[in-house]
């Protein structure tokens, strides 16, 4: 089955520098790969996404690249501010098959120190 | 509308018991899926319900099961609770089983004694 590794398991930044967390999977028929984040005690929000027909997606200061021939995806966050301070899951998962299963990556817990 | 909610948010049970936690997903959708989540395993899926039939299963033991009813609202219920059975469980609604966005409920805290 499916299996997302996913780096570094932690990461602190200064404000505004930019931060790259990567992860990489290993089904070939993966086609969309989202981005969720989750603060303390709080449920995961689906912050970006990509499909495998997309090569790269902004929404303002966040952008995800994919490399369907590498199979490893990327989330850039740039300009940092102390509230991106959370965990952050990349997944994977085969879309438009009737498989609505989400795998996941082991969390990246990014620190963003004023 | 109103996001998925989850009933109750906290729990706490001694080993050898059973317990159910609900889901109501997000008006409309009619997928729910079923994850755990503890410090240890991350994120793993335990189940996924569509239209009233489990549509995918994961890597959990028959002590973890689930029901999805008509109106979409799901249920999943562990018997003869075990010590690691501690965890977060979340749902998860999308508007079919062939759409993207999975939308995350605030989560059920199993702790079990």
């Amino acid at each position: 089955g499916e299996n997302v590794e996913q780096h570094p398991s932690t990461l602190s930044v200064q404000e505004g520098d930019s931060a790259v967390i990567k992860c990489t999977y290993s089904d070939s028929a993966s086609n969309y790969f989202p981005w969720y984040k989750q603060e303390l005690g709080k449920r995961p929000q689906l912050i970006i996404d990509i499909r495998s027909n997309v090569g790269e997606k902004k929404d303002q200061r966040i952008a995800v690249t994919l490399n369907k021939t590498a199979k490893h995806f990327s989330l850039h966050i740039t300009e940092t501010q102390p509230e991106d301070s959370a965990v952050y899951f990349c997944a994977a998962s085969k879309i438009h098959t009737g498989f609505q299963k989400l795998v996941f990556g082991t969390g990246t817990r990014l620190l963003v120190s004023p | 509308k109103a996001g998925v909610t989850q009933t109750p948010r906290y729990l706490i049970k001694t080993r050898g018991q059973q317990v159910t936690l609900s889901c109501s997903p997000i008006s409309g959708h009619r997928s729910v899926s079923w994850y755990q989540q503890t410090p240890g395993q991350g994120l793993q899926f335990l189940f996924e319900y569509f239209s009233e039939t489990q549509r995918n299963k994961g890597n959990f033991p028959g002590r973890f099961s689930g029901r999805q009813f008509s109106n979409s609202r799901s249920e999943m219920n562990v018997s003869t609770l075990e010590l690691g059975d501690s965890a977060l469980y979340l749902c998860a609604s999308s508007s079919d089983a062939y759409t993207d966005t999975q939308y995350f409920g605030p989560g059920t805290r199993l702790t079990v004694l």
